[in-house]
């Protein structure tokens, strides 16, 4: 069973960057996950992909502040330049099996 | 670029059955892609209930699959969830969606559901 893991709560201050984590469960390492952002009060917004590599492609529209990397089992999303409408709740989700999707708990982004 | 929104009642009381559909536009469901339906119960995260596939392939969520029905319907581009028996831990925003593995993906605004009666 794959399980995607997420720290509840980050933070970081106006103009700084910070990196978010999403952690595969033992055995999936090699998988890929996609990164979402819901603002308070919104449905969620996709952000990108993310390759067990470290490739990633970004959805229309995402600012070049936002980017993605991998190590091991861990996949980050790095934003620069923080911004007051950056402050949302970041999800990964990934596929699994032939059809299935799971998501991870989400961290909740505070900018200072 | 791809469009989903969701319908279905409001309000659904205790015991039973919640009836959703998402409308697809700007793509042929025909063309491929899984179609899933996602919720946020109030306060919480994200939770996968199924995706179905323009054959009518179904993928459910193990935790939901005794309560849940999916079934699409390509000549209106439109496919639709079932849930049986609901109860107040029911009650949630639900969301369709498509996430791609190929890296697009599509969420629709999302409808929120209250089961009360």
């Amino acid at each position: 069973q794959l399980v995607l893991t997420q720290s509840p709560s980050a933070s970081a201050s106006l103009g700084a960057s910070v990196k978010l984590t999403c952690t595969l469960s033992s055995g999936h390492n090699t998988y890929a996950i996609a990164w979402h952002q819901q603002q308070s009060e919104k449905g969620p917004r996709y952000l990108m992909k993310v390759d067990s590599d470290g490739r990633h492609s970004k959805g229309d529209g995402i600012p070049d502040r936002f980017s993605g990397s991998s190590s091991g089992a861990e996949r980050y999303l790095t934003i620069a330049s923080l911004q007051s409408e950056d402050e949302a709740d970041y999800y990964c989700q990934a596929w699994w099996g032939t059809g299935s999707w799971v998501f991870g708990g989400g961290t909740k982004l505070t900018v200072l | 670029q791809v469009q989903l929104q969701e319908s279905g009642p409001g309000l659904v009381k205790p015991s039973e059955t919640l009836s959703l559909s998402c409308t697809v536009s700007g793509y042929s469901m025909t063309s491929g892609y899984y179609w899933g339906w996602i919720r946020q119960p109030p306060g919480k995260g994200l939770e996968w209930i199924g995706n179905i596939y323009h054959n009518g392939k179904t993928f459910y969520n193990p935790s939901l699959m005794s309560r849940v029905t999916m079934s699409v319907d390509t000549s209106k581009n439109q496919f639709s969830l079932i849930f049986y028996s609901v109860t107040a831990a029911d009650t949630a925003v639900y969301y369709c969606a498509s996430l791609n593995y190929g890296g697009t993906a599509s969420w629709g605004q999302g409808t929120l559901v209250t089961v009360s009666s």
